[in-house]
C-alpha cells in the first residue's frame, strides 16, 4: 500500500539548533517526493521536491530509496520556520495531482 | 493574480443534506484536484479534473462527485452527508504537461464543511 509516514506530530528546537524532520514512505516503484509547508493563517504551498536536488530557505531533503525515507534538514533554524510541515508523495511521475500526504509535523522554533 | 480561490470559506450542513464547493484555478492553469484535510491528517486526494473529465479518482465513494467548467473553475459535490464528512476541502490547481519538470501545485485556502 502506499503510504507516508511522518513519526513525530511536534517538533520543538531553540532557533539555531539542527532540525530534521522524518519521512519515510511505502511504494512499489518510483516515487517523486516532496515537502510542502503550512505557515500560520497562509495556504500549504511546496517549499521543495526531490528531483530539483535544490535547497529552499535553507532546507534539504536527500531521497534515501535503500531506507525509502525523504528526511527534511536545516542546520540552523530560526524562528520563520515555525509551521506545519507535510511529506507528499505521487507515484505519477511528473504530476503532483494525486498526492500521497502524511499527517504532518508541526516545527516550534523557539527563540 | 489571486491564485486559487475556493467558495464559501466555511458551511454548516446537516447529515443527510447535499453540498457543492467552488473553485477558480490559478490563472493560467488548467487542472484542478480536490483535496479532503480532516482535523489531525495530512490532506487526501478526492479527484483530479482536466478538459472537464475527472481523470484520477481517490478512494472516496460515489457520493463525492465534481464539475469542471470551460473556463477551468471546477466544483465538488457531496451528497448524502455523513458526520465523517467534516472536514476542511482543499482544491489545488497546476498547469497539465505531458513531461512535466516544473509543474507546481497551488493550493486555495480551502472550505471549512460542517456536518452537524
Amino acid at each position: 500500500a502506499q503510504r507516508v509516514t511522518q513519526p513525530e506530530k511536534l517538533l520543538s528546537v531553540f532557533k539555531g539548533a539542527p532540525v530534521e524532520l522524518k519521512c519515510n514512505y511505502s511504494y512499489s516503484g518510483s516515487p517523486e517526493l516532496f515537502w510542502y509547508v503550512q505557515y500560520s493563517r497562509q495556504r500549504l504551498q511546496l517549499l521543495l521536491r526531490h528531483i530539483s536536488r535544490e535547497s529552499i530557505k535553507g532546507f534539504t531533503a536527500d531521497l534515501n530509496k535503500g531506507e525509502t525515507s525523504f528526511h527534511l534538514k536545516k542546520p540552523f533554524a530560526q524562528e520563520e520556520d515555525s509551521a506545519m510541515y507535510y511529506c507528499a508523495l505521487s507515484g505519477q511521475w511528473g504530476s503532483q495531482g494525486n498526492l500521497i500526504f502524511g499527517k504532518g509535523t508541526k516545527l516550534s522554533v523557539k527563540p | 493574480d489571486a491564485g486559487v480561490t475556493q467558495s464559501p470559506t466555511h458551511l454548516i450542513k446537516t447529515r443527510g443534506q447535499q453540498v457543492t464547493l467552488r473553485c477558480s484555478p490559478k490563472s493560467g492553469h488548467d487542472t484542478v484536484s480536490w483535496y479532503q484535510q480532516a482535523l489531525g491528517q495530512g490532506p487526501q486526494f478526492i479527484f483530479q479534473y482536466y478538459e472537464e473529465e475527472e481523470r484520477q479518482r481517490g478512494n472516496f465513494p460515489d457520493r463525492f462527485s465534481g464539475h469542471q467548467f470551460p473556463n477551468y473553475s471546477s466544483e465538488l459535490n457531496v451528497n448524502a452527508l455523513l458526520l465523517g464528512d467534516s472536514a476542511l476541502y482543499l482544491c489545488a490547481s497546476s498547469r497539465n504537461r505531458d513531461t512535466a519538470t516544473n509543474e507546481k501545485l497551488f493550493f486555495g485556502s480551502g472550505t471549512q464543511l460542517s456536518v452537524l
